[in-house]
């Protein structure tokens, strides 16, 4: 079965500052990768995805993230964040070309401080 | 995006008694939706998938006649907490997929508060 580690569980860091929120998942053969952020009390956004094609993945916000295959990694990036990225971060994987759901990390609460 | 519309965003219910949440794919028409809970600072846990017009699928550990859900239409699922008691205060979750190739979007959630 697919898993998803976020090995972070919060990332406090300065307006600014560069961030990077860690996401491990189990090897498949093919996966989709995607992560997705949570306001409090509110559902979650998609964020960025990854499906097929270049490792390198822009998103919505700044954020991006690369597929990295051999180290079964997606890391979320953003080189500047703003007090507004303040939010839950999830990182989740579904088996490529299944009908089956997402899997979700357990989640990282990004702290962005003035 | 695709709009998915979650109804109520809150409700406090008596313990006993039952509520349902909706959700709704305003744009598109998804042939598979999701229902997911939770808990607080915590990740979200599947609950069950429906297809439409299929009986919805458990995940292990879901009592399914606790938490009924309907998907009656290619716009419209419900979930249903009969006999509502206090630990099944929680946030919960809808999302929906048009078919296996597209992404699921999510509802806005529903804060079930059981007093």
């Amino acid at each position: 079965a697919q898993s998803v580690t976020q090995l972070d569980s919060q990332v406090p860091v300065f307006e600014e500052a560069p961030v990077e929120l860690r996401c491990n998942y189990s090897s498949s053969v093919s996966v989709y990768l995607f992560w997705y952020v949570q306001y409090p009390n509110q559902g979650l956004q998609l964020l960025l995805k990854y499906l097929s094609g270049s490792t390198l993945v822009k998103g919505i916000n700044g954020f991006e993230a690369e597929f990295n295959k051999s180290q079964t990694s997606f890391h979320l990036r953003k080189p500047s964040v703003h007090i507004s990225d303040t939010a839950e971060y999830f990182c989740a994987v579904r088996k490529g070309g299944s009908q089956g759901n997402l899997i979700f990390g357990k989640g990282t609460k990004l702290s962005v401080k003035p | 995006g695709a709009v998915v519309s979650q109804h109520p965003s809150r409700v406090i219910c008596k313990s006993g008694t039952s509520v349902k949440i909706e959700c709704r794919s305003l744009d598109f028409q998804a042939t598979t939706m999701f229902w997911y809970r939770q808990f607080p600072k915590q990740s979200l846990m599947l609950m069950a998938t429906s297809n439409e017009g299929s009986k919805a699928t458990y995940e292990q550990g879901v009592e399914k006649d606790k938490f009924l859900i309907n998907h009656a239409s290619l716009t419209l699922s419900t979930l249903t907490v009969t006999s509502a008691h206090p630990e099944d205060s929680s946030f919960y979750i809808c999302s929906a997929r048009q078919d296996i190739n597209t992404e699921a979007f999510f509802g806005q959630g529903t804060r079930l508060t059981v007093v």
